[in-house]
């Protein structure tokens, strides 16, 4: 079946905690993005990968890292959270685009995340 | 930049009624894809309907269909012979079809309840 993944599902932490959300897909796309989702604001894009190594800034990159060592992972790090971290998190992915290429993209169940 | 506006934050119908959700998007581009998202309880967002911008013809997707208008930037969703599966948020989403990042830039969505 084709999925995305993302662990854990639920998370409480304290604040300056490092932790790492993982992002897994098994459909061989090159795009991953991450955003995260709170009231009255959206969803917003935090950091996006075209291919392997390829890594970019959305438009809420501050107080996160990621990697795309692998093409069908891209986790999400977050060396120091911080309250206003708290938020759903989602993971997206799908083929780059190109012509005749499906657009579609494939969102995993969310994260949701607590700092205290 | 481009910005999607929801102007029902809440809606509700009658099960088996009809229901539209309007959406408006602002954009100088003249090449990208709209979305339409649904966020049951689950907190999984998933994909309702797209529409490419070049094509006039509305999609549709069962009991699903768009009004897409692309002068006036206005993709309405119409969701025929209401269900009570239906209840959800739904969030409509612009995606532009140039450069690498596919980022979507979202609505704040509109809140549907299904009334038995």
């Amino acid at each position: 079946e084709a999925q995305v993944t993302q662990n854990p599902r639920y998370l409480i932490t304290v604040t300056g905690k490092k932790l790492t959300v993982t992002c897994s897909q098994n459909m061989n796309h090159e795009y991953m993005s991450w955003y995260r989702q709170d009231p009255g604001l959206g969803l917003r894009q935090i950091y996006y990968s075209m291919n392997v190594e390829v890594t970019d800034k959305g438009d809420v990159p501050e107080g996160y890292k990621v990697s795309r060592k692998e093409k069908r992972n891209f986790p999400l790090i977050l060396e120091s959270p911080s309250p206003n971290q708290t938020s759903l998190y989602f993971c997206a992915s799908s083929l780059r685009l190109g012509r005749g290429r499906s657009h579609e993209q494939y969102f995993g169940p969310g994260t949701r995340l607590t700092v205290t | 930049a481009q910005t999607v506006t929801q102007s029902q934050p809440e809606m509700s119908v009658q099960e088996a009624e009809t229901v539209t959700l309007s959406c408006t998007y602002d954009t100088s581009e003249n090449n990208y894809y709209l979305f339409w998202y649904k966020q049951p309880p689950s907190r999984q967002m998933i994909l309702v309907i797209r529409q490419e911008a070049y094509k006039q013809q509305n999609a549709t997707e069962n009991r699903f269909s768009v009004n897409f208008q692309k002068a006036a930037k206005s993709f309405s969703l119409k969701i025929s012979d209401s269900q009570l599966g239906d209840t959800a948020m739904y969030f409509c989403a612009f995606m532009n079809n140039a450069g690498n990042n596919r980022k979507l830039i979202w609505g704040l969505g509109t809140s549907l309840a299904v009334n038995p």
